[in-house]
């Protein structure tokens, strides 16, 4: 079991530039999400798939936009990538359910916007 | 509504003490509140959840205690050690995805 993997680990993008991060989880959980991290601003959501077919706006959308392609992967997209989009970004699944809240994370990608 | 408070915003403590984090939420519905331990590099990993059912749970040296006419909650470090240096989250949620607090950077020193 891998649990959650992400691809890439680093990434340097100049402003303007588009990339897609990837997450795939093999753990049959049905809800996926992408949090960002920044320093001192803790995790925040950006977006989330509660089942597959499904996507749904988080705390932080503005600039990215997601893909849920399956049951196991879940992918974000910066189409047009900005200094502001610097930060270390997680993606996480769980099981769904009532009172099911454990959530497993990977192992992060950590994005450069010059 | 959704937000979680948590202090302070770093903690520096000797080794043998005992690290305490605290957390308060707004949202009554809330009914899961976990801590997530991260270490530098790495995602977070769950460490110990609480359900508002009870007032506390331990887990080897880590304790959660649960105050809920308060509407916060704790962790507890007893004898904290060097390798528990790392970055502590609490968070809530009631099926929704979890709202994290901004974190505790923990630094354990000998």
């Amino acid at each position: 079991n891998a649990g959650v993997t992400q691809t890439p680990k680093f990434q340097v993008l100049k402003t303007g530039q588009s990339m897609t991060l990837q997450c795939a989880q093999d753990m049959n959980h049905n809800s996926m999400y992408w949090y960002r991290q920044d320093p001192g601003m803790g995790l925040r959501l950006i977006y989330y798939s509660a089942s597959e077919g499904t996507t749904d706006k988080g705390e932080v959308p503005n600039g990215y936009n997601v893909s849920r392609l399956n049951k196991r992967e879940f992918s974000l997209r910066l189409e047009s990538a900005a200094p502001s989009q610097t930060s270390v970004y997680f993606c996480a699944s769980r099981i769904s359910g009532q009172g099911a809240y454990e959530q497993y994370f990977g192992p992060g990608t950590r994005l450069t916007v010059t | 509504q959704q937000q979680v408070k948590q202090s302070p915003q770093s903690l520096i403590v000797q080794k043998g003490g005992i690290s305490i984090i605290n957390c308060a939420y707004e949202n009554t519905a809330f009914d899961y509140f976990p801590w997530y331990q991260q270490f530098p590099g790495k995602g977070p990993a769950l460490l110990i959840a609480i359900r508002p059912d009870v007032s506390e749970k331990k887990e080897g040296r880590f304790t959660i205690s649960f105050n809920k006419s308060a509407k916060q909650f704790s962790l507890h470090i007893m004898d904290s050690q060097p390798g528990d240096s790392a970055t502590y989250f609490c968070a809530a949620a009631w099926a929704t995805p979890l709202v994290f607090g901004k974190g505790t950077r923990l630094s354990v020193i000998a």
